[in-house]
């Protein structure tokens, strides 16, 4: 069964860098794409970026200047990196699996966590 | 970006209730649409993908369909446990986006 685990601070101040990290355990991270999901509280789900196992990224154009994902096979994981932060990047960052059978989707989700961008 | 919209935002229902939840895309996206249940606190789970094919795992009460602009999911007798808020979210082209959320509530 494929796990994924979000890690980094909870905790940001504005205008500088948030990074987090995301483990995939349960399976191999080759063969697949990976994904930034973030939820403000109490709104909906805004996609940020993939990454494929090969290293190609697809970001979503309104956060394509402040984002970078990476990813590092060896350890198994994948990483978002957000500069500039503002309160309005404040959310729950969801880590996810996109897997493809023709087409994409989101099959396997960590549970998320809550970035508070604030000073 | 193709924007989706979805139908009702909330809905009350009762155990045993079918109910039909509606998205609709701003421009065609054949049939490259998912849809997504989310129970508070927890991360979303992953139930139709392609329009209408259940995810393993998934009970067969729910159920997808439509292509083009206008989808639908459905539930059949309705569990307590299917009371959570449900997203549609295409994969067309780049951004991925996702309706704003559907609320189903238990009357």
């Amino acid at each position: 069964q494929v796990q994924l685990q979000e890690s980094g601070p909870g905790l940001v101040k504005p205008s500088e860098t948030l990074s987090l990290t995301c483990t995939v355990s349960g399976g191999s991270i080759s063969g697949y794409y990976w994904s930034w999901i973030r939820q403000p509280p109490g709104k909906g789900l805004e996609w940020i970026g993939y990454i494929y196992y090969s290293g190609t990224t697809y970001y979503n154009p309104s956060l394509e200047s402040r984002v970078t994902i990476s990813v590092h096979t060896s350890k198994n994981q994948f990483s978002l990196k957000l500069t500039s932060v503002t309160a309005a990047d404040t959310a729950v960052y969801y880590c996810a699996r996109a897997a493809t059978h023709g087409m994409l989707f989101f099959d396997y989700w960590g549970q998320g966590t809550l970035v508070t961008v604030s000073s | 970006d193709i924007q989706m919209t979805q139908s009702p935002s909330s809905l009350s229902a009762s155990v045993g209730d079918r109910v039909t939840i509606t998205c609709r895309a701003s421009q065609s996206i054949t049939s490259y649409l998912n849809w997504y249940q989310q129970k508070p606190g927890k991360a979303p789970k992953l139930l139709i993908y392609a329009a209408s094919s259940l995810q393993s795992g998934v009970p067969s009460r729910f159920s997808g369909s439509g292509s083009g602009t206008d989808f639908t999911l459905t539930i059949t007798s309705l569990q307590p446990e299917d009371f959570a808020t449900y997203y549609c979210q295409q994969s067309y082209n780049i951004p991925r986006t996702f309706g704003q959320g559907t609320e189903l509530e238990i009357k």
